[in-house]
């Protein structure tokens, strides 16, 4: 069975100051490793999906990089709109056929205060 | 495009009543899946449609879960009868097969049953 799992639970940061946060994974075959967005009250957003060991992905004050094992999503000088709940999801072999069955982190709760 | 819209976006009812969930997908999208969030256990998918055909159910948790989708633009979820434990924010998210494996997600409905 896919397995992920992010740490911290929650993070609590000054504006300004960056940090990581990181998604652990256990998979057969991975097809996917996918970071969401969750603002309180609204659907996970979409934000980046990586493939293979080595890739990375960048978008404003984020940077999402991937190893066999675990994937980290770099916020450099967050600001007070970045606070969220951010999401961690695989999808592997198992998961059969195109856009089936990911399989999420219980996420990490970002509060930057200004 | 509006996005995935569900309805209602919240909903408080009693033990042993019947709930109905809606979604609207994306035009174009050929998948939809429902998924379940809750503190404890995160988010989990409860069943998955291609091109309005079931594919996989094996997320749904009893027999009291039952999920269509009569046609290309809308599903429902349906709780019969509801329990406490069935408290959770349910979540409708479209995709396409073709091109990148994105889900877009709803805005959700909040069941809570007293």
């Amino acid at each position: 069975e896919d397995q992920v799992t992010q740490s911290p639970e929650a993070l609590r940061l000054q504006e300004g100051e960056s940090s990581s946060l990181n998604c652990s994974y256990t998979v057969s075959g991975l097809r996917g490793l996918f970071w969401y967005r969750q603002d309180p009250g609204k659907g996970p957003e979409f934000l980046f999906t990586l493939y293979s060991a080595g890739e990375e992905k960048e978008k404003e004050r984020l940077k999402a990089t991937l190893t066999k094992k675990e994937s980290f999503l770099h916020i450099t000088a967050p600001k007070p709109e970045d606070s969220a709940t951010y999401l961690c999801a695989v999808r592997s072999v198992r998961s059969g056929g195109s856009n089936y069955k990911l399989t999420f982190g219980k996420g990490t709760l970002l509060t930057v205060n200004p | 495009d509006a996005g995935v819209i569900q309805s209602p976006r919240h909903e408080v009812t009693e033990m042993g009543q019947e709930v109905t969930l809606r979604c609207k997908p994306i035009s174009g999208h050929n998948s939809l899946f429902w998924y379940r969030q809750t503190m404890m256990r995160g988010l989990e998918l409860l069943i998955y449609f291609n091109n309005n055909v079931p594919i996989d159910d094996s997320g749904m948790p009893e027999d009291r879960f039952s999920a269509k989708m009569p046609n290309a633009s809308f599903s429902t979820l349906k709780i019969q009868p509801s329990e406490p434990r069935d408290s959770a924010v349910y979540f409708c998210a479209s995709s396409s097969t073709v091109g990148a494996n994105v889900l877009t997600f709803g805005a959700g409905s909040r069941l809570t049953v007293l």
